[in-house]
């Protein structure tokens, strides 16, 4: 089956604990993006790369990082510099001729 | 320039009737417009796009409405049925790797 993998699905973390993220394609897709979703205000970009070793900040990077060594594989780190990090986590992928992005079905992080 | 605007934030729908979302661009660099189904605990899925070259699609019961110089687009949902209960969200993209995204219209069908 292709698609796009999230794991684990609830996490649960300690105030001032690095945590991260697993996001798996198996679609070829050259770009892959992760989002943060909180409760009526939509789907916020953290990240994006278009190509292995490259990726951008999106709109609300501060707090994140990532790494993108394998097409496949786009993992997102929570550091402890995030003020807020309990929200789902989003992450999806986009072929390099189609426009269509498809997404992940989440992550749901909760920090106590 | 970046923001899409989505409304109205929530609705709800007799089952059976027709249920709009409008979404309004100012970007016109923007050349995509997805709208995405959203169930609660679950990624976004894609339901229908719209490229500006036409000014309507349909699929099924879903149809995008697009509106050039207006820059507006809207999604129809036709005879609407209680399993359509979700959030949907659109978007817009255009020149880049990025999204915009609405923020959401969360749907209720009652039966």
């Amino acid at each position: 089956d292709g698609g796009i993998t999230q794991s684990p699905k609830y996490l649960f973390r300690k105030e001032g604990q690095n945590v991260t993220l697993s996001c798996e394609q198996n679609l070829n897709h050259d770009a892959m993006y992760w989002y943060r979703q909180d409760p009526g205000q939509g789907l916020r970009l953290i990240y994006y790369s278009q190509i292995v070793n490259d990726f951008q900040k999106g709109d609300i990077a501060e707090g994140y990082s990532v790494s993108r060594e394998k097409k496949e594989s786009f993992p997102l780190t929570v550091t402890s510099a995030q003020k807020n990090p309990t929200a789902f986590y989003l992450c999806a992928s986009k072929g390099n001729k189609r426009y269509e992005q498809y997404f992940g079905p989440g992550t749901r992080l909760t920090v106590t | 320039q970046q923001q899409v605007k989505q409304s109205p934030q929530s609705l709800i729908v007799q089952k059976g009737g027709i249920s709009i979302i409008n979404c309004a661009y100012e970007n016109t660099a923007f050349d995509y417009f997805p709208w995405y189904q959203q169930f609660p605990g679950k990624g976004p899925a894609l339901l229908i796009a719209i490229r500006p070259d036409v000014s309507e699609k349909k699929e099924g019961r879903f149809t995008i409405s697009f509106n050039k110089s207006a820059k507006q687009f809207s999604l129809h949902i036709m005879d609407s049925q209680p399993g359509d209960s979700a959030t949907y969200f659109c978007a817009a993209s255009g020149g880049t790797y990025k999204y915009i995204f609405g923020t959401g219209t969360r749907l209720k069908v009652l039966a």
